[in-house]
């Protein structure tokens, strides 16, 4: 079994719906976040936590909300979804032995289509 | 701020060498490496961290310059499996004594590497 993985992996829907991307990991790691990747733009942080209590916004939260339901549950809301959130999100998990940002391990994606 | 990477696309011939640049305008903890195929997730490649230290996969090298906060990324005797978008990721720097960070990575645009045959 996937060690990260995402539910849906793909998804359409229309504007003004209310969606949620769900990521679950087994690797026991207490670092999760948030990412969306649009063509030759690499990847974005949209939010990240480093534990259940602590969540933070990334570089592009607005439209977004998230929800850290466990240690190894992290969901990626969209309020009113948008044309312009039509893009390919992925989950990514990370451990936090020795203090510093280490190996993130990503989860397959979901492609969502927001019509 | 988004790092920029260098060059957009290369394209080579199996074993050839090819190196990727990444380069930031911000002080920096750390970069880090990913390859992501086409439809795949991105993988782990390594991570160079600021006063030498280096974690990764053993036939992959980098390097990292702290003063021009530049990191470079060294594709030797290229096979078909390394195809694929290159991504660094910076981690900045708080600036702060011992060198703490912000803890987030910021990706940069990516670079695509084609290998032929």
């Amino acid at each position: 079994d996937a060690d990260v993985t995402q539910t849906p992996r793909n998804r359409i829907t229309k504007t003004g719906k209310r969606i949620m991307l769900e990521c679950s990991q087994t690797k026991g790691h207490d670092r999760m976040y948030w990412y969306r990747q649009d063509p030759g733009l690499g990847l974005q942080l949209i939010y990240y936590s480093f534990d259940v209590k602590d969540i933070n916004k990334g570089e592009i939260s607005d439209g977004y909300s998230v929800s850290r339901q466990a240690q190894a549950k992290f969901s990626l809301s969209l309020e009113s979804a948008i044309p312009n959130q039509t893009a390919l999100y992925f989950c990514a998990t990370s451990d936090s032995a020795g203090g510093g940002l280490n190996e993130q391990f990503f989860g397959p994606g979901t492609r969502l289509t927001v019509l | 701020q988004q790092p920029v990477q260098s060059p957009q696309a290369v394209i080579l011939r199996e074993g050839e060498d090819a190196v990727i640049n990444c380069s930031s305008s911000k002080a920096l903890y750390s970069v880090h490496w990913y390859r992501q195929k086409h439809g795949e997730a991105p993988i782990f490649l390594m991570i160079l961290l600021k006063g030498g230290e280096q974690k990764g996969h053993d036939k992959i090298s980098a390097s990292f310059n702290e003063k021009k906060q530049q990191s470079s990324l060294y594709l030797t005797a290229s096979q078909l499996s390394y195809s694929g978008t290159y991504f660094c990721g910076t981690e900045r720097s708080l600036g702060l004594v011992g060198g703490t960070s912000y803890g987030k990575l910021t990706f940069g645009q990516g670079t695509i590497l084609t290998v032929h045959p």
